[in-house]
């Protein structure tokens, strides 16, 4: 079944630590995202990138950089982890084109991270 | 003021009631509406899916736009503990959506 894969699917790490979470998707969706979500602010969007050759960043992407290195494979980097940093991490896809849904998101199952 | 304003609960009821769950906006040109659900350790899925001012029902669940007021609701009808969950409104245009904080439902039996 065509689905969003993310891993790991937890992580705890020490501050200052490089991590990566990776995204692999098998729906053939151009348009793939980076969220974090937090208890009481919901989904925040980090980077989004609608295809290989486009990334932008989202509404808080200070600390975190994003590779696209296929259609298929989007990760997540903390170049240095902060203890601010820990949360619930998702990644998403979508498909303009779609008939009667447009913008609608598919969500990986989420990594949890936690920076000691 | 945020974007999107969604009360996070949590709401507790009683199996089969009528839940009423509601998010307000402040930018007027979002065009797509739309209710998530969560499980616990799960991510969000596509639950109701709107572009327009209105009702747009699906088995117990009816979705409700009203642009006028910047105001979209979820209910839920005869109510499930199946039905406990987060569940998020999320709202947007083409390229991008913004999401409430999500509201924790449990039903109990």
């Amino acid at each position: 079944d065509a689905d969003v894969t993310q891993t790991p699917r937890n992580r705890i790490t020490k501050t200052g630590k490089r991590i990566m979470l990776e995204c692999s998707q098998t729906k053939g969706h151009d348009r793939m995202y980076w969220y974090r979500q937090d208890p009481g602010l919901g989904l925040r969007l980090i980077y989004y990138s609608f295809d290989v050759k486009d990334i932008n960043k989202g509404e808080i992407s200070d600390g975190y950089s994003v590779s696209r290195q296929a259609q298929a494979k989007f990760s997540l980097s903390l170049e240095s982890a902060i203890p601010n940093q820990t949360a619930l991490y998702f990644c998403a896809t979508s498909d303009p084109n779609s008939r009667g849904r447009d913008n609608e998101q598919f969500f990986g199952p989420g990594t949890r991270l936690t920076v000691l | 003021q945020k974007e999107v304003e969604q009360d996070p609960g949590p709401l507790s009821v009683p199996e089969g009631a009528i839940v009423s769950l509601n998010c307000t906006y402040s930018n007027s040109a979002f065009q797509y509406f739309m209710w998530y659900r969560q499980y616990s350790r799960k991510g969000p899925e596509l639950l109701m899916y709107t572009y327009s001012s209105g009702n747009k029902e699906d088995g117990r669940f009816t979705a409700q736009v009203d642009k006028s007021s910047k105001y979209i609701s979820l209910f839920i009808r005869d109510s499930q503990p199946s039905d406990s969950a987060t569940y998020l409104c999320a709202m947007g245009g083409y390229n991008k959506l913004i999401f409430g904080a999500g509201t924790r439902l449990a039903v109990h039996p």
